[in-house]
């Protein structure tokens, strides 16, 4: 079993810059899920993708977007960057059903830094 | 939205010990409840969750207790060790049908002493 990875591990961008981070879900998982973790603080959520459409969102702004693939992997692309968009980017997988979720598995993260 | 607050930030204890997190939250309508284990750079790795039709889980030395009319849940962690210093959070989940889109508490560091 393939478990979550993401790519870059590490990236330096610089403010106004655009960044797009990638996912590759665990084997047999459908839904892909983003979260920001800031430093000392617990992940927050930004959406979640099913069936290639977003299906949640958080209180992110419009300038925090993401697509999901037929392969269920999943790209988040951040423009406009500012210092604060600074943080651990976390990719979770799940399989989502008609009447059961199973748990998220996170991936290692891509840690952003914006200067 | 679901607000969730964890407590203690930090926990020291001795090994052997038992250590305890719990948590609050703020929408009635959640009803699934995981703990994640965070070790420093590393992924957050689901350690136990409970969903709201059950009181209590058990994992070996890993329990959690959820209490739906007062709104909070904890995690029991018994006979300490010291590889489980690490960041503890908890998250509630309250979208019915649409995948866990989880509220995350603020975390807790525990460390335990040797």
């Amino acid at each position: 079993e393939t478990g979550v990875t993401q790519s870059p591990t590490h990236l330096i961008k610089t403010r106004g810059q655009q960044v797009t981070l990638r996912c590759s879900s665990q084997s047999g998982h459908n839904t892909v899920s983003w979260y920001q973790q800031a430093l000392g603080q617990g992940p927050q959520f930004i959406f979640q993708y099913y069936r290639e459409e977003e299906n949640g969102r958080g209180n992110f702004p419009p300038r925090f977007s993401g697509l999901q693939f037929p392969n269920y992997s999943s790209e988040l692309n951040v423009n406009a960057l500012e210092l604060d968009d600074s943080a651990l980017y976390l990719c979770a997988s799940s399989l989502q059903g008609a009447f059961y979720n199973s748990p998220l598995h996170f991936g290692n993260g891509t840690r952003l830094t914006v200067t | 939205g679901e607000n969730v607050e964890q407590h203690p930030s930090t926990l020291s204890v001795q090994e052997g010990d038992s250590a305890v997190i719990k948590c609050t939250y703020s929408d009635s309508a959640s009803n699934y409840f995981p703990w994640y284990k965070q070790e420093l750079g590393k992924r957050p790795q689901l350690i136990i969750d409970i969903r709201s039709n059950v009181g209590e889980k058990k994992d070996q030395r890993i329990a959690v207790t959820l209490n739906k009319t007062a709104k909070h849940f904890s995690l029991h962690i018994t006979e300490t060790q010291p590889e489980d210093s690490a960041v503890y959070f908890c998250a509630a989940s309250g979208v019915r049908g649409a995948g866990n889109m989880l509220t995350f508490g603020g975390g807790t560091r525990l460390m335990v002493k040797p």
